[in-house]
């Protein structure tokens, strides 16, 4: 079985400054791994993947992610927010072995304050 | 490319009556279909999954029924909603041939009054 944490239900942050928000996972396979945002009364939109290769990848709006075996993290991070960055984002796995299966986290809400 | 349409954007419904939410894709064919819920302030919980016609496959006991009568269309029912039922409702599809995530639609805001 897998499942995912995001350790932070909200995240305040002054705009242009750094945010990171974080991601644990558990799985007793490999894994693929996911961040998506969304926004007020909208759907998901994905913002990166890793399914394999470099551990650091990079979405779109400027967000990246490093994938953290020994850890089982995948934390998302941004070097200067915009107010724009606001929304909800969450971490999601799935076993690369699995049925197409994605585990989401409880999600993540950034505020990116004036 | 893979989309996925859901309507309406929006429904208010009383207490008691029936609901039918409903999805189709474009772009792709033999998807993995989900129904998904977002209650306030909480998460995504799956509510239904299906991997191919007139297969659902149920992960919460509850007052909603899923169908997929077309390889393209996934429709979420319920006979007689409760107060609890509002919520937002997303459809997602996972295409066969690369598994790159989900492709979410834009969803319906759902208020039981």
């Amino acid at each position: 079985a897998q499942s995912v944490t995001q350790l932070d239900s909200q995240v305040p942050v002054f705009e242009e400054a750094p945010v990171e928000l974080r991601c644990n996972y558990s799985s007793s396979v490999s894994v693929y791994l996911f961040w998506y945002v969304q926004y007020p009364n909208q759907g998901l939109q994905l913002l990166l993947k890793y399914l394999s290769g470099s551990t650091l990848v990079k979405g779109i709006n400027g967000f990246e992610a490093e994938f953290n075996k020994s850890q089982t993290s995948f934390h998302l991070r941004k070097p200067s927010v915009h107010i724009s960055d606001t929304a909800e984002y969450f971490c999601a796995v799935s076993s690369s072995g699995s049925a197409r299966q994605l585990t989401f986290g409880s999600g993540t809400q950034l505020t990116v304050l004036p | 490319s893979q989309t996925i349409h859901q309507w309406p954007a929006t429904l208010v419904q009383p207490v008691g009556s029936p609901l039918s939410l409903e999805c189709t894709v474009e772009g792709t064919s033999n998807p993995n279909l989900y129904w998904y819920r977002q209650a306030a302030g909480r998460g995504l919980q799956l509510l239904f999954y299906s991997v191919g016609i007139g297969q659902i496959s149920s992960e919460v006991p509850q007052n909603l029924s899923a169908s997929r009568p077309q390889d393209r269309q996934f429709i979420l029912s319920s006979k007689k909603l409760l107060l609890s039922d509002s919520g937002f409702y997303l459809c997602a599809l996972v295409g066969q041939v690369n598994f790159y995530g989900y492709t979410f639609g834009s969803g319906t805001r759902l208020t039981v009054v």
